[in-house]
């Protein structure tokens, strides 16, 4: 199906523990994003991507680590989880100059 | 820095009753200006977008226009269905290559019958 992929759709890990968060997109777009969901702060971009092999720092990267070996997934993991990383992670992709296309969110809870 | 202020809700409204949800934003440039909507347990859908002062954006009864002596993005429709209970994010691009969308914090609107 082309589109935006996300998983898994829920995950609940523990403290401490290493989690990935996968994202997977069809149509090659350049750029790729991992934003944050969270009541009364709206969305808030962890990493960024504008190609294969190329990743920058959004507003709050502490605690992730992305990688882009291939233009059509971009994984997040978070080294060692903790209660704060509590959240609905969006994957979203676009093209220069065009809109964003968003996945469906895995909503993370750490306990 | 560059943000986006929306207000804050949750907005309630009836069936049929007009909608606004007000934005303004702060920009270094000229950013192009989105809104997008979020129904319960999806992800975000594009709903309307304006690349320059004075445009206005519209699709499905809503509409924004790009304002850039107030730094507003209103979104406004006339007519509001159950339908569109969802939350409502404004969102600045600035027109520069290597940004990304920098949203509002959202606004939650509830249409009753």
């Amino acid at each position: 199906d082309a589109g935006i992929t996300q998983s898994p759709r829920y995950k609940i890990t523990e403290t401490g523990r290493q989690v990935t968060l996968m994202c997977h997109q069809t149509w090659s777009h350049s750029y790729m994003f991992w934003y944050r969901q969270d009541l009364g702060h709206g969305l808030r971009l962890i990493y960024y991507s504008a190609a294969a092999d190329i990743t920058d720092k959004g507003e709050v990267p502490d605690g992730y680590v992305v990688s882009r070996s291939k233009t059509e997934n971009f994984p997040l993991t978070l080294e060692s989880a903790t209660r704060s990383q509590t959240s609905v992670y969006f994957c979203a992709s676009s093209e220069e100059g065009y809109g964003y296309t968003f996945g469906s969110g895995t909503r993370l809870t750490v306990v | 820095g560059n943000s986006v202020t929306q207000m804050e809700g949750p907005v309630t409204l009836s069936e049929e009753a007009f909608l606004t949800i007000n934005c303004t934003y702060t920009a270094t440039g000229y950013p192009s200006l989105f809104w997008y909507v979020q129904y319960p347990g999806e992800g975000l859908q594009l709903l309307l977008k304006a690349t320059k002062a004075d445009d206005k954006g519209s699709n499905k009864g809503f509409e924004a226009t790009y304002r850039k002596e107030t730094t507003s993005f209103h979104l406004e429709k006339g007519s509001v269905q159950v339908s569109d209970s969802a939350v409502y994010f404004c969102a600045l691009i600035l027109n520069q290559a290597g940004t990304a969308l920098i949203f509002g914090k959202g606004t939650t609107l509830s249409v009753s019958s």
